[in-house]
């Protein structure tokens, strides 16, 4: 009973260099988000999905890039990372978007030197 | 703007002292407000749905009910283990770049 799987938990990289999140999920969800979480801002919505082939913008998309090729993989790359990329980040998935709870893994903790 | 306030920041309880947690809503066509728990280290997990103004969920010691502009989620006798933050989200109608609307929480310590 897997569900959102995010690799890996932990991470720290050098200004300038770049990687990808893993996020997987086993619902069978049409819908999946990534969100970052920082002291005192709350979750903000970075890049989402609503299925295969099709990725759009939320509040902070800056710096990031996702693709969606299949139902259950939904990565975030990392282009070039800056200390203000310092963050927990979340991935979710859901049946439906806006209208139904979004799951989420257990996070990624990426610290940016 | 679409936005969600929850208040208190942080509560402190007794165990067995009964209080409530509020979330305030402005939302541009409300598709479901969303209760979540967040344990240090792990992710939200998911703990209600409520769609319209009236509905009520139960689960243990916690019940979440809905007005039109808030949301209140009362914990009946708590215990230590319900230590915790505790989040709520709006779903606002259906536009580029929206997802859940998430407020900043409200951090739950239960001493025994």
């Amino acid at each position: 009973n897997a569900g959102v799987t995010q690799t890996p938990k932990f991470q720290v990289l050098k200004t300038g260099q770049s990687m990808t999140l893993q996020c997987a999920q086993d619902m069978n969800h049409e819908y999946m988000s990534w969100y970052r979480q920082d002291p005192g801002m709350g979750l903000r919505l970075i890049h989402y999905s609503v299925g295969a082939g099709i990725t759009d913008q939320g509040e902070v998309p800056n710096g990031y890039n996702v693709s969606r090729s299949t139902t259950e993989d939904f990565p975030l790359r990392l282009l070039s990372a800056a200390p203000s990329q310092t963050s927990v980040y979340f991935c979710a998935s859901s049946y439906g978007q806006n209208n139904q709870p979004q799951h989420f893994g257990d996070g990624t903790r990426l610290s940016i030197l | 703007e679409d936005q969600v306030t929850q208040s208190p920041e942080a509560l402190r309880l007794q165990e067995g002292e009964s209080s409530s947690l509020n979330c305030s809503y402005t939302v541009s066509g409300l598709r479901g407000l969303f209760w979540y728990r967040q344990d240090p280290g792990k992710g939200p997990e998911f703990l209600f749905t409520l769609y319209s103004a009236g509905e009520e969920k139960e689960k243990e010691r916690l019940k979440a009910t809905l007005t039109k502009k808030e949301s209140f989620l009362h914990i009946t006798a708590p215990k230590p283990e319900d230590s915790a933050t505790y989040l709520c989200a709006v779903g606002p109608k259906i536009q580029a770049g929206t997802a859940l609307i998430f407020g900043k929480g409200t951090t739950l310590s239960v001493s025994s």
